[in-house]
């Protein structure tokens, strides 16, 4: 129950294409929703966030869209660019911030020219 | 920019032998936070530890896994017998109290032979 299921497990989208990566969960406590995008050899590093009272945050190319009812989260890659090339984790916690993070499995993403 | 630094980069141990990862979390932090992440696989959690002790742990954190925050500014994992198995990129991540974002370290990657 404590699970954050991710998919794609690996994604290859064109220059200026949109780029969407799903999560679901099956905990209903979960109140914080971030995604994380990981560099080779560095950490993760927040991307955006959001939380279950709202269906949709936007920042910049980002976007998350949030199904509260579907218990399913997805983040949307506006205008994806080489330098998105990344792999993406979806997380979700029981607190505002404070808690323990609970990881998707991670999506490699590639972005060809 | 603020950031959680660790030490070393890259740790490789001979099995049964003891390692310290070292951490320094952002230094208006207050909580604090082991992950682990196998080669290709998810980020998961370890320890949380709030107020010098332990708030919470997982089960991958058994009796050879130690935390400690020495001096109030550095933050330990000792891992007592390495085996095989805990070969892994080890990230720190620490976060204040009521923020939602927490900072990862650029991790070490332990290497048990």
């Amino acid at each position: 129950q404590q699970q954050v299921k991710q998919s794609p497990q690996s994604l290859i989208v064109q220059k200026g294409g949109i780029s969407i990566i799903n999560c679901a969960y099956e905990n209903t406590a979960f109140d914080y929703f971030p995604w994380y995008q990981q560099f080779p050899g560095k950490g993760p590093a927040l991307l955006i966030a959001i939380r279950p009272d709202v269906s949709e945050k936007k920042e910049g190319r980002f976007t998350i869209s949030f199904n509260k009812s579907a218990k399913q989260f997805s983040l949307h890659i506006m205008d994806s660019q080489p330098g998105d090339s990344a792999t993406y984790f979806c997380a979700a916690s029981l607190n505002f911030g404070n808690e323990k993070l609970t990881f998707g499995t991670g999506t490699r993403l590639t972005i060809i020219p | 920019e603020p950031e959680v630094t660790q030490t070393p980069s890259h740790q490789v141990t001979q099995m049964g032998q003891e390692v310290i990862l070292r951490c320094v979390p952002i230094s208006n932090h207050l909580y604090f936070y082991w992950y682990r992440q196998i080669l290709g696989q998810k980020v998961e959690f370890l320890v949380s530890f709030y107020n010098n002790e332990i708030s919470e742990k997982s089960e991958i954190f058994d009796d050879q896994f130690s935390v400690e925050r020495p001096d109030g500014s550095n933050f330990t994992l000792k891992i007592r017998s390495t085996k095989l198995e805990d070969s892994a990129m080890y990230f720190c991540a620490s976060l204040v109290r009521g923020n939602t974002e927490a900072f990862f370290g650029q991790g070490t990657r332990l290497t048990v032979v």
